[in-house]
């Protein structure tokens, strides 16, 4: 069982549209993390959120963590072929020491 | 670029064998995360280290040691390699805070026959 369930996990759309992932959890987190990966490569951090009701917004990518820090959201405009990648939210349960992951979202985005 | 190198990039290995990974950093971080990446699993933590010789164990850490002798090295050993430990492994780091994310390096693919 995931502790950090992503949704969905697979999403393949047409250049242009708009899309969400979300991140949705039982438990409680002092900060939320997503992060893109490329095929052959690690993640690469996007965004880290830390206060409840928190919105970052990273150009075309809108990030929001749940009022009560137990779900996130990551919200693409108008996708591009270059946003495609693998998604992953990842939760900071103890303050500092160790991130779980989600298993993470497979996004396409054909021209 | 973050200075994460982990070597090898690919590996075949017999099962029963050992097999010994190695992440090497150049930022000086302190903390240093192995994680093993399967489909529909995302990342799971095996093993991490808080500091030169402290470590402690992650959620998937059976089979697994680890040692880390110097701040920028961190050796992840399979001590005798099954088949459920193909997968994909990387290293990460972090400075200090967790807001400020992890560091990954570009993994290892192993492969156990």
């Amino acid at each position: 069982t995931q502790l950090l369930e992503q949704s969905p996990q697979f999403l393949s759309i047409q250049e242009g549209e708009n899309l969400t992932v979300y991140c949705n959890s039982s438990s409680v987190f002092s900060s939320l993390q997503w992060y893109r990966q490329e095929p052959g490569e690690g993640p690469v951090l996007l965004v880290t959120v830390v206060t409840g009701g928190e919105v970052k917004k990273l150009k075309r990518l809108t990030f929001q963590f749940g009022d009560a820090r137990k779900d996130s959201s990551l919200h693409i405009t108008a996708a591009q072929p270059g946003d495609t990648g693998l998604y992953l939210c990842a939760g900071d349960m103890e303050y500092g020491n160790k991130l779980v992951f989600g298993a993470g979202t497979i996004l396409r985005v054909k021209s | 670029d973050a200075g994460i190198t982990q070597s090898p990039r690919h590996k075949v290995t017999e099962t029963g064998t050992p097999v010994t990974l190695r992440c090497h950093q150049t930022e000086n971080h302190r903390y240093m995360y192995w994680y093993r990446q399967d489909p529909g699993h995302g990342l799971r933590l095996i093993h991490y280290s808080y500091g030169v010789k402290d470590t402690d164990k992650g959620e998937v850490s059976d089979g697994y040691s680890v040692s880390r002798s110097k701040t920028e090295d961190f050796l992840l050993t399979l001590e005798s390699a099954t088949s459920s430990q193909t997968s994909v492994y990387f290293c990460a780091t972090r400075t200090g805070s967790t807001n400020y994310g992890y560091t990954f390096g570009s993994g290892t693919r192993l492969t156990v026959v």
